[in-house]
Protein backbone atom coordinates (compact mmCIF):
# COMPACT_ATOMS: atom_id res chain seq x y z
CA UNK A 1 0.00 0.00 0.00
CA UNK A 2 1.44 3.76 -0.33
CA UNK A 3 0.46 6.63 0.95
CA UNK A 4 -1.25 7.24 4.34
CA UNK A 5 -4.34 4.43 5.17
CA UNK A 6 -6.30 4.11 8.21
CA UNK A 7 -8.95 1.21 9.43
CA UNK A 8 -11.04 0.79 10.05
CA UNK A 9 -13.05 3.03 8.01
CA UNK A 10 -16.51 3.31 9.40
CA UNK A 11 -17.17 2.60 13.58
CA UNK A 12 -19.75 2.47 15.37
CA UNK A 13 -19.38 2.46 19.26
CA UNK A 14 -21.97 2.53 22.33
CA UNK A 15 -20.56 5.58 25.29
CA UNK A 16 -19.37 2.30 26.99
CA UNK A 17 -17.32 0.80 24.45
CA UNK A 18 -13.38 1.01 24.29
CA UNK A 19 -11.63 1.12 20.49
CA UNK A 20 -8.65 2.24 18.73
CA UNK A 21 -7.99 3.80 14.94
CA UNK A 22 -4.83 3.05 13.58
CA UNK A 23 -3.26 5.15 10.62
CA UNK A 24 -0.66 3.59 8.79
CA UNK A 25 2.03 5.90 5.99
CA UNK A 26 4.27 4.38 4.00
CA UNK A 27 5.76 7.80 3.03
CA UNK A 28 8.92 8.04 5.03
CA UNK A 29 7.46 10.67 7.38
CA UNK A 30 8.53 11.48 10.82
CA UNK A 31 5.30 13.55 11.58
CA UNK A 32 1.89 12.17 12.18
CA UNK A 33 -1.38 13.82 13.22
CA UNK A 34 -4.70 13.76 14.66
CA UNK A 35 -7.61 16.04 12.45
CA UNK A 36 -11.45 15.89 13.78
CA UNK A 37 -13.88 16.81 11.46
CA UNK A 38 -17.21 17.31 12.20
CA UNK A 39 -20.42 18.70 10.55
CA UNK A 40 -19.99 22.53 9.35
CA UNK A 41 -17.01 22.91 11.04
CA UNK A 42 -13.22 23.52 10.32
CA UNK A 43 -11.03 20.41 11.37
CA UNK A 44 -9.63 21.12 14.43
CA UNK A 45 -6.35 19.60 15.21
CA UNK A 46 -5.67 16.82 18.29
CA UNK A 47 -2.11 15.46 18.50
CA UNK A 48 0.83 15.74 16.39
CA UNK A 49 3.59 13.68 16.90
CA UNK A 50 7.46 14.02 15.61
CA UNK A 51 9.81 11.69 15.55
CA UNK A 52 7.29 9.16 18.44
CA UNK A 53 7.04 11.92 20.70
CA UNK A 54 4.24 14.25 21.04
CA UNK A 55 4.16 18.11 20.57
CA UNK A 56 0.85 18.95 20.25
CA UNK A 57 -2.29 17.96 22.42
CA UNK A 58 -4.96 21.19 21.25
CA UNK A 59 -6.75 20.74 24.00
CA UNK A 60 -8.62 17.28 23.78
CA UNK A 61 -10.37 15.16 26.35
CA UNK A 62 -8.90 12.64 27.85
CA UNK A 63 -11.48 10.21 26.78
CA UNK A 64 -9.26 10.49 23.56
CA UNK A 65 -5.57 8.47 23.98
CA UNK A 66 -3.20 8.93 21.36
CA UNK A 67 -0.15 6.37 20.87
CA UNK A 68 2.71 6.26 18.22
CA UNK A 69 4.74 3.07 18.55
CA UNK A 70 6.98 4.34 15.70
CA UNK A 71 6.98 6.61 12.89
CA UNK A 72 4.73 4.53 11.03
CA UNK A 73 2.17 4.08 13.08
CA UNK A 74 -0.43 6.43 14.88
CA UNK A 75 -3.30 4.97 17.20
CA UNK A 76 -6.04 7.03 18.69
CA UNK A 77 -7.53 5.06 21.96
CA UNK A 78 -10.82 5.95 22.36
CA UNK A 79 -13.22 5.27 25.42
CA UNK A 80 -15.77 6.66 27.26
CA UNK A 81 -16.77 8.61 24.36
CA UNK A 82 -20.02 11.28 23.92
CA UNK A 83 -22.51 10.96 21.38
CA UNK A 84 -20.47 15.12 19.97
CA UNK A 85 -17.73 13.11 19.74
CA UNK A 86 -19.16 11.74 16.39
CA UNK A 87 -17.43 12.98 13.57
CA UNK A 88 -14.57 11.99 10.76
CA UNK A 89 -11.09 11.56 12.22
CA UNK A 90 -8.25 11.84 9.91
CA UNK A 91 -4.89 11.23 10.02
CA UNK A 92 -2.23 12.80 8.13
CA UNK A 93 1.83 12.30 7.93
CA UNK A 94 4.61 14.61 6.82
CA UNK A 95 8.38 14.86 6.77
CA UNK A 96 8.05 17.13 10.02
CA UNK A 97 11.12 19.05 9.37
CA UNK A 98 12.23 21.49 6.65
CA UNK A 99 10.35 25.02 6.08
CA UNK A 100 8.49 23.40 3.37
CA UNK A 101 7.24 20.82 5.50
CA UNK A 102 3.63 19.46 3.56
CA UNK A 103 0.92 17.04 5.30
CA UNK A 104 -0.76 14.17 3.41
CA UNK A 105 -4.50 12.73 4.92
CA UNK A 106 -5.27 8.97 4.91
CA UNK A 107 -9.13 8.65 3.88
CA UNK A 108 -10.13 9.12 7.60
CA UNK A 109 -12.56 7.20 9.97
CA UNK A 110 -15.78 7.55 10.14
CA UNK A 111 -17.07 7.27 13.89
CA UNK A 112 -20.80 7.51 15.44
CA UNK A 113 -21.45 6.86 19.12
CA UNK A 114 -24.56 5.84 20.04
CA UNK B 1 -4.51 33.53 16.61
CA UNK B 2 -4.84 32.57 13.21
CA UNK B 3 -7.86 32.50 11.20
CA UNK B 4 -8.71 31.21 7.61
CA UNK B 5 -12.04 32.12 6.61
CA UNK B 6 -13.96 30.41 3.03
CA UNK B 7 -16.56 32.98 2.78
CA UNK B 8 -18.08 30.67 0.06
CA UNK B 9 -19.96 27.20 1.50
CA UNK B 10 -20.63 26.25 -2.32
CA UNK B 11 -20.33 27.24 -5.27
CA UNK B 12 -21.18 25.93 -8.73
CA UNK B 13 -19.69 25.65 -12.14
CA UNK B 14 -20.55 24.45 -15.62
CA UNK B 15 -18.19 21.88 -16.74
CA UNK B 16 -15.47 23.27 -19.30
CA UNK B 17 -15.49 26.45 -17.36
CA UNK B 18 -13.39 28.29 -14.60
CA UNK B 19 -14.75 28.97 -11.07
CA UNK B 20 -12.62 30.99 -8.22
CA UNK B 21 -13.02 30.07 -5.10
CA UNK B 22 -11.86 32.77 -2.60
CA UNK B 23 -9.92 32.33 0.95
CA UNK B 24 -8.73 34.95 3.20
CA UNK B 25 -6.87 34.61 6.24
CA UNK B 26 -5.21 36.84 9.83
CA UNK B 27 -2.04 35.94 10.77
CA UNK B 28 0.62 38.63 12.05
CA UNK B 29 3.25 36.30 10.51
CA UNK B 30 5.55 37.38 7.09
CA UNK B 31 6.53 33.96 6.48
CA UNK B 32 3.82 31.24 6.32
CA UNK B 33 2.78 28.75 3.58
CA UNK B 34 -0.88 28.33 2.61
CA UNK B 35 -2.66 25.59 1.08
CA UNK B 36 -6.00 24.51 -1.25
CA UNK B 37 -7.12 20.84 -0.23
CA UNK B 38 -9.61 18.95 -1.65
CA UNK B 39 -11.51 16.26 -0.55
CA UNK B 40 -14.24 14.19 -2.86
CA UNK B 41 -16.86 12.52 -1.75
CA UNK B 42 -14.77 9.34 -1.11
CA UNK B 43 -13.00 11.56 1.66
CA UNK B 44 -9.45 10.99 1.08
CA UNK B 45 -7.96 15.00 1.18
CA UNK B 46 -6.03 15.94 -1.25
CA UNK B 47 -3.22 18.49 -1.43
CA UNK B 48 -3.71 20.85 -4.93
CA UNK B 49 -1.47 23.40 -4.64
CA UNK B 50 0.64 24.95 -2.14
CA UNK B 51 2.03 28.58 -2.12
CA UNK B 52 5.14 30.43 -0.29
CA UNK B 53 4.62 33.63 1.56
CA UNK B 54 7.50 34.98 0.24
CA UNK B 55 6.97 34.26 -3.48
CA UNK B 56 5.54 36.69 -5.56
CA UNK B 57 4.95 34.78 -8.37
CA UNK B 58 1.23 32.61 -8.00
CA UNK B 59 1.38 28.93 -7.54
CA UNK B 60 0.45 27.13 -11.01
CA UNK B 61 -0.44 23.05 -11.02
CA UNK B 62 -2.23 22.44 -14.07
CA UNK B 63 -5.32 23.22 -14.90
CA UNK B 64 -5.10 24.75 -11.07
CA UNK B 65 -3.86 28.25 -10.24
CA UNK B 66 -4.17 30.86 -7.19
CA UNK B 67 -3.78 34.57 -6.71
CA UNK B 68 -1.85 35.52 -4.20
CA UNK B 69 -2.54 39.20 -2.63
CA UNK B 70 -0.23 38.92 0.47
CA UNK B 71 -1.16 42.55 1.32
CA UNK B 72 -4.63 41.92 1.53
CA UNK B 73 -4.31 38.55 2.88
CA UNK B 74 -6.54 36.94 0.27
CA UNK B 75 -5.29 33.64 -1.68
CA UNK B 76 -8.31 32.35 -4.22
CA UNK B 77 -8.18 29.53 -6.42
CA UNK B 78 -9.08 29.34 -9.94
CA UNK B 79 -10.21 26.39 -11.59
CA UNK B 80 -9.98 26.44 -15.18
CA UNK B 81 -11.67 24.15 -17.57
CA UNK B 82 -13.67 22.12 -14.90
CA UNK B 83 -14.35 18.76 -14.84
CA UNK B 84 -16.25 16.36 -13.34
CA UNK B 85 -14.29 14.84 -11.40
CA UNK B 86 -13.22 18.67 -9.82
CA UNK B 87 -16.71 18.42 -8.10
CA UNK B 88 -15.64 17.73 -4.57
CA UNK B 89 -14.92 20.15 -0.67
CA UNK B 90 -11.97 22.69 -0.94
CA UNK B 91 -9.85 23.56 2.05
CA UNK B 92 -7.98 26.68 2.18
CA UNK B 93 -5.08 26.09 5.11
CA UNK B 94 -2.29 28.49 6.43
CA UNK B 95 0.30 27.15 8.27
CA UNK B 96 3.30 29.01 10.12
CA UNK B 97 6.77 28.66 8.64
CA UNK B 98 8.66 27.18 11.65
CA UNK B 99 11.92 27.12 9.74
CA UNK B 100 14.35 24.09 10.63
CA UNK B 101 11.84 21.93 12.83
CA UNK B 102 8.45 22.53 11.28
CA UNK B 103 5.71 20.58 11.93
CA UNK B 104 3.45 23.12 12.33
CA UNK B 105 -0.06 23.07 12.87
CA UNK B 106 -2.37 23.58 9.95
CA UNK B 107 -5.00 26.23 10.18
CA UNK B 108 -8.12 25.27 7.92
CA UNK B 109 -11.00 27.49 6.75
CA UNK B 110 -14.83 26.31 7.03
CA UNK B 111 -14.20 24.73 3.38
CA UNK B 112 -16.19 25.45 0.23
CA UNK B 113 -18.26 22.64 -1.60
CA UNK B 114 -17.83 22.40 -4.95
CA UNK B 115 -20.43 21.13 -7.95
CA UNK B 116 -19.40 20.42 -11.34
CA UNK B 117 -22.62 20.56 -14.03
CA UNK B 118 -21.55 18.21 -17.29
Amino acid sequence: ETGVTQTPRHLVMGMTNKKSLKCEQHLGHNAMYWYKQSAKKPLELMFVYNFKEQTENNSVPSRFSPECPNSSHLFLHLHTLQPEDSALYLCASSQGQGSSDTQYFGPGTRLTVL
Amino acid sequence: AQTVTQSQPEMSVQEAETVTLSCTYDTSESDYYLFWYKQPPSRQMILVIRQEAYKQQNATENRFSVNFQKAAKSFSLKISDSQLGDAAMYFCAYRIDAGGTSYGKLTFGQGTILTVHP
